[in-house]
């Protein structure tokens, strides 16, 4: 079965920490993604990357970073977070053009 | 870009009726096709992809989806509805012309009441 795993479920943070939320996937997937999910908003992908320490902007990658320094592990990184960061988390993978296999999600709440 | 509209946000049905849900994109160039299920407080699970071949699909669980090129469409259907489908339904299409970028409806809520 793969399997996408992500740090934590819950995190709760306060305005202006330094946030990491990490995934990692045991399928040897070539592309990763991070998305954020907001009620009415659907998914919005923030970063993908399709190779070890490649990486391409989504739709909203301000106030984000990301980290893919081994195959298997994808970072998202709050530099500085904020209130309106505030949102359920997705990580996902897979090969070329096929289905994405999700990650539990971890629900981020900046106070 | 593409992008993928799915026009009902929530949609109520008694168990056992039948239910669908639209799905429709803006470009049918080369591109795959997907509906997600998710479940409260879950990530969300593949529930059937079209990528090729017979454009009609199902899942192992009653649903089916239609692969309409003419239309650019990808409605959800089940002839009959159990309370355990309550979850919020996501479509997706995967562009094969944009580093097989995924794009994802807003969703639809479907609740199913006894």
């Amino acid at each position: 079965d793969v399997k996408v795993t992500q740090s934590s479920r819950y995190l709760v943070k306060r305005t202006g920490e330094k946030v990491f939320l990490e995934c990692v996937q045991d399928m040897d997937h070539e592309n990763m993604f991070w998305y954020r999910q907001d009620p009415g908003l659907g998914l919005r992908l923030i970063y993908f990357s399709y190779d070890v320490k490649m990486k391409e902007k989504g739709d909203i990658p301000e106030g984000y970073s990301v980290s893919r320094e081994k195959k298997e592990r994808f970072s998202l990184i709050l530099e500085s977070a904020s209130t309106n960061q505030t949102s359920m988390y997705l990580c996902a993978s897979n090969l070329l053009g096929d289905e994405q296999f999700f990650g539990p999600g971890t629900r981020l709440t900046v106070l | 870009a593409q992008s993928v509209t799915q026009l009902d946000s929530q949609v109520p049905v008694f168990e056992e009726a039948p239910v669908e849900l639209r799905c429709n994109y803006s470009s049918s160039v080369s591109v795959y096709l997907f509906w997600y299920v998710q479940y409260p407080n879950q990530g969300l699970q593949l529930l059937l992809k079209y990528l090729s071949g017979s454009t009609l699909v199902e899942s192992i669980n009653g649903f089916e989806a239609e692969f309409n090129k003419s239309q650019t469409s990808f409605h959800l259907r089940k002839p009959s509805v159990h309370i355990s489908d309550t979850a919020e339904y996501f479509c997706a299409v995967s562009d094969n012309s944009n580093f097989n970028k995924f794009y994802f409806g807003s969703g639809t809520k479907l609740n199913v009441k006894p």
